[in-house]
């Protein structure tokens, strides 16, 4: 069975402190991982998808990496505006998504 | 470019009644999707349509659930006769056919009470 599980569960950071969050997998035939950023109220927002070992791709201060057992999603110098819960998932053969819990990000002025 | 459309955003009723969710999914999408997330849980899968036909139904929890797509388009999803465990956020999404990206409505708020 496909799972998903995020680190930590909530994070706070101050302004500018960088920092990543988890997302640990298990998969049968990965066909990708997905990042989304969901803000309250609201549904989940596309961020990245990421195929195979070793791919990175960044977006403003977000930049997430794949491994074959996980993928981290580092986030530089946040904002404010950056607050908000990431959620991580994974498709495999089944053509569905495989949720984590997310990551609650709160980033203080 | 319109995202996908979920109706209503928020639903009360009582335990027993029926109640009826829908979804306008991104104009070209082949793909329409339902998923649910319930308090304190990750959001989990219910169903899968490829334009008008079940794909795989495999989340969904029981016959009191019933979902449609019409000629392809927007989807229903009914909840007859609804439960308290039923609470919870219901969210739609779609994709292209050949794409693996869903794209997410901000979903309906379901409360039996």
């Amino acid at each position: 069975e496909d799972q998903v599980t995020q680190s930590p569960e909530a994070l706070r950071l101050q302004e500018g402190e960088s920092s990543s969050l988890n997302c640990s997998y298990t998969v049968s035939g990965l066909r990708g991982l997905f990042w989304y950023r969901q803000d309250p109220g609201k549904g989940p927002e596309f961020l990245f998808t990421l195929y195979s070992a070793g791919e990175e791709k960044e977006k403003e201060r977000l930049k997430a990496t794949l491994t074959k057992k996980e993928s981290f999603l580092h986030i530089t110098a946040p904002k404010p505006e950056d607050s908000a819960t990431y959620l991580c998932a994974v498709e495999g053969g089944s053509e569905k998504l495989v949720f984590g819990k997310g990551t609650k990000l709160t980033v203080n002025p | 470019e319109a995202g996908v459309t979920q109706f209503p955003s928020h639903s009360v009723i009582e335990k027993g009644q029926t109640v009826t969710l829908r979804c306008d999914p991104i104009s070209g999408h082949d793909n329409l999707y339902w998923y649910r997330r319930v308090m304190g849980k990750e959001i989990k899968f219910l169903l899968h349509f490829v334009k008008e036909s079940k794909q795989d139904e495999s989340g969904m929890p029981n016959n009191r659930f019933l979902a449609e797509r019409t000629g392809g388009t927007y989807s229903t999803l009914k909840v007859q006769p609804a439960e308290l465990e039923d609470s919870g956020v219901y969210f739609c999404a779609s994709s292209q056919l050949t794409d693996t990206v869903a794209f997410f409505g901000q979903g309906t708020r379901l409360t039996v009470v």
